[in-house]
């Protein structure tokens, strides 16, 4: 079964810093890997996703992340941390054959300092 | 195009009683899952429907069901509530046809059980 594992419940940045969230996962076959955001009392938003066409993938807001297959790790950066990027990042995988279940990290909440 | 609506958005409950949430997905999708997220357990995939039939099952109890209707509105049903269904419920709809499915969120329903 697949899973995923986010290192770090909590980072704290500094503005204009660069922001490193970590997350590897489990899969025994090629997965679908994605990157969701949560702001206080809202649903989630995607940020981008991985589905095998290229490793470094641009998302919104300046977000990108690179898959990594020999170290089974999807990491989400951003070169230059804003105050409005404080909120809580999932990362989550899903498998071809099982369409809309879609398989979290715990969660890490990225607090920016300025 | 309107993103993805849940009703309602706040509910309490007392243990014992049942509880009914709707979802209804964007114009066009035919995907609904739903997911439970609590502090301790995290976010938790329970089910989804595909034109009508349940397609994917997480491990919830028989307590969990769900239902959609033909114009791909989606129902949640949770019966004899226990203090630890407590939670915030999200649906996300997605076109449901094309991998991997790019799920949109809704704001969530905030169920509290005392």
């Amino acid at each position: 079964a697949q899973s995923v594992t986010q290192l770090g419940s909590h980072v704290s940045v500094s503005e204009g810093a660069l922001v490193l969230l970590r997350c590897n996962y489990s899969s025994s076959v090629p997965p679908y890997l994605f990157w969701y955001v949560q702001y206080p009392n809202q649903g989630l938003q995607l940020l981008l996703k991985y589905t095998s066409a290229a490793t470094l993938v641009k998302g919104i807001n300046g977000f990108e992340a690179e898959f990594k297959k020999s170290e089974t790790s999807f990491h989400l950066t951003k070169p230059s941390a804003h105050m409005s990027d404080a909120a809580e990042y999932f990362c989550a995988v899903t498998l071809y054959n099982q369409g809309g279940k879609l398989i979290f990290g715990q969660g890490t909440e990225l607090s920016v300092k300025p | 195009k309107a993103g993805v609506t849940q009703t309602p958005r706040y509910l309490i409950k007392t243990r014992g009683q049942q509880v009914t949430l709707s979802c209804s997905p964007i114009s066009g999708h035919r995907s609904v899952s739903w997911y439970q997220q609590t502090p301790g357990q995290g976010l938790q995939f329970l089910f989804e429907y595909f034109s009508e039939t349940q397609r994917n099952k997480g491990n919830f109890p028989g307590r969990f069901s769900g239902r959609q209707f033909s114009n791909s509105r989606s129902e949640m049903n949770v019966s004899t509530l226990e203090l630890g269904d407590s939670a915030l419920y999200l649906c996300a709809s997605s076109p449901g046809t094309v991998n991997p499915y790019e799920q949109y969120f809704g704001p969530g329903t905030r169920l509290t059980v005392t």
